[in-house]
């Protein structure tokens, strides 16, 4: 069974960095189609994928916000951290580890509220 | 980049009336070395994390109940519930992954 949990900072200041990690477990590291990623959802919004981090290490990310994203998997750890730089108001969201299992976002973190004010 | 649009935003619907939601997307989601639509439909309860209900445009996952179904091809999908029942008040999205993912919307269902 995949579990994931999602951990950091719960209100960040506008323009500052925000770093999410993500602590798996259950997880299958030996197939390539798979991965752990994350998606967030703003208060009443739809949901947006942000960015995937495949096991063949291959790591897309969402054109949109391409160039605010990274996303690292630390192995030895079983934790995946995306990082978001220079936040705004409009990146205040509930932030969820997904599982993706080839077809599917079949396993998500509880999530974590992140509200970006001064 | 593939944009997703649901219809209708919101339905509200008495016991036992069918749902129709609608999704389309700006480009074609059917990979047709497989013939297999890379659409999925998740089930949101306020409160909670999605569900995915179906995969493949039409498969149903297991444990999801008969009256939730998945049509369509190309670029055009339907998630039709059949007997709405009032456990299914829930917002509805569709996704496709045929380009990385992109989400729809929601269509909010409601009881009347």
């Amino acid at each position: 069974q995949v579990t994931l949990k999602e951990s950091g900072p719960t209100l960040v200041k506008p323009t500052q960095t925000l770093t999410l990690t993500c602590t798996y477990s259950g997880v299958s590291g030996d197939t390539s189609g798979m991965g752990v990623g994350w998606i967030r959802q703003s208060p009443g919004k739809a949901l947006e994928w942000l960015a995937l981090v495949f096991w063949g290490d291959f790591k897309p990310s969402n054109p949109s916000l391409q160039s605010r994203l990274a996303i690292t998997r630390d192995i030895s750890k079983n934790q995946v951290v995306l990082t978001m730089t220079d936040v705004g108001p409009a990146d205040t969201a509930t932030y969820s580890c997904v599982h993706w299992s080839g077809y599917s976002f079949d396993s998500w973190g509880r999530g974590i509220l992140v509200t970006v004010s001064s | 980049d593939i944009v997703m649009t649901q219809s209708p935003d919101s339905l509200a619907l008495s016991l036992g009336e069918r749902a129709t939601i609608n999704c389309k997307s700006s480009q074609s989601v059917l990979y047709t070395s497989n013939n297999r639509n890379y659409l999925a439909w998740y089930q949101q309860k306020p409160g909670q994390s999605p569900k995915l209900l179906i995969s493949w445009a039409s498969v149903r996952e297991s444990g999801v109940p008969a009256r939730f179904s998945g049509s369509g091809s190309g670029t055009d999908f339907t998630l039709t519930i059949s007997d709405l029942q009032s456990e299914d008040v829930a917002v509805y999205y569709c996704l496709q992954h045929y380009s990385l993912w992109t989400f729809g919307q929601g269509t909010k269902v409601e009881i009347k």
